[in-house]
């Protein structure tokens, strides 16, 4: 059975860094993109960036690039996201998809909520 | 940058058709996946690649994609079905559109 598991919920101060993580399990993780999807409060989907763990090639989406990194260990199939210095905006729920062009984000993690206030 | 517009909403009665639209420039040429989010719940592929369900989804849910525009159609609207749905493309990277908010009443 194909699932992502992300780490729990963390509650930070603006400033402060913050790595977040997503394990793959019950397909081959090194063959398929993982998408990281932002989710405001209230708000639509927004995809921060690509990366594909066989090579770690890595594409960023304009408006968080140089905001965030994304890095992938696959030896123990976990892709991260990871913020150098938090601020309240970045408060939202982050979810890792697997994202392939022929077949979409057909598995979502449960989704990371990140709340960042002082 | 690809840019994606759908709706911000969409209502429908109990047992009719519902249909959600996403547009953007020559849209027809690649293929459109369509999510659902129910509140407090990760999304779910409903539709990939333009028309085909993944395993689960049930067949009243349908896709089509053409010039500018692709749909998603939900047939027999039933109470469940109440989520926000949003389109996706692939242009470089993972477009997705604003999100369609989908009350059924």
């Amino acid at each position: 059975e194909v699932q992502l598991v992300q780490s729990r919920a963390e509650v930070k101060k603006p400033g402060e860094s913050l790595k977040i993580s997503c394990e793959g399990s019950g397909y081959n993780f090194t063959s398929y993109w993982i998408g990281w999807v932002r989710q405001m409060p209230g708000k639509g989907l927004q995809l921060m960036g690509i990366i594909y763990p066989g090579d770690s090639d890595t594409r960023y989406s304009p408006s968080f690039q140089g905001q965030v990194t994304i890095s992938a260990d696959k030896s123990i199939s976990t892709a991260y996201l990871q913020w150098r210095s938090l601020k309240a905006s970045d408060t939202g729920i982050y979810y890792c998809a697997r994202l392939t062009p022929p077949t979409g984000g057909d598995y979502w993690g449960q989704g990371t909520l990140v709340t960042v206030s002082s | 940058s690809y840019d994606l517009s759908q709706p911000s909403s969409v209502s429908v009665s109990p047992g009719q058709t519902a249909s959600i639209t996403c547009s953007g420039d020559k849209l027809g040429d690649k293929y459109a996946f369509w999510y659902q989010q129910k509140s407090g719940q990760s999304p779910v592929l409903v539709i990939y690649k333009d028309t085909k369900r993944p395993s689960g989804i049930p067949e009243r849910f349908s896709g089509s994609n053409s010039g500018n525009t692709a749909t998603l159609t939900i047939s027999g609207t039933q109470a469940m079905d109440e989520a926000d749905y949003y389109c996706q493309v692939w242009d470089s990277s993972v477009v997705f559109g604003g999100g369609t908010k989908l009350t059924v009443l």
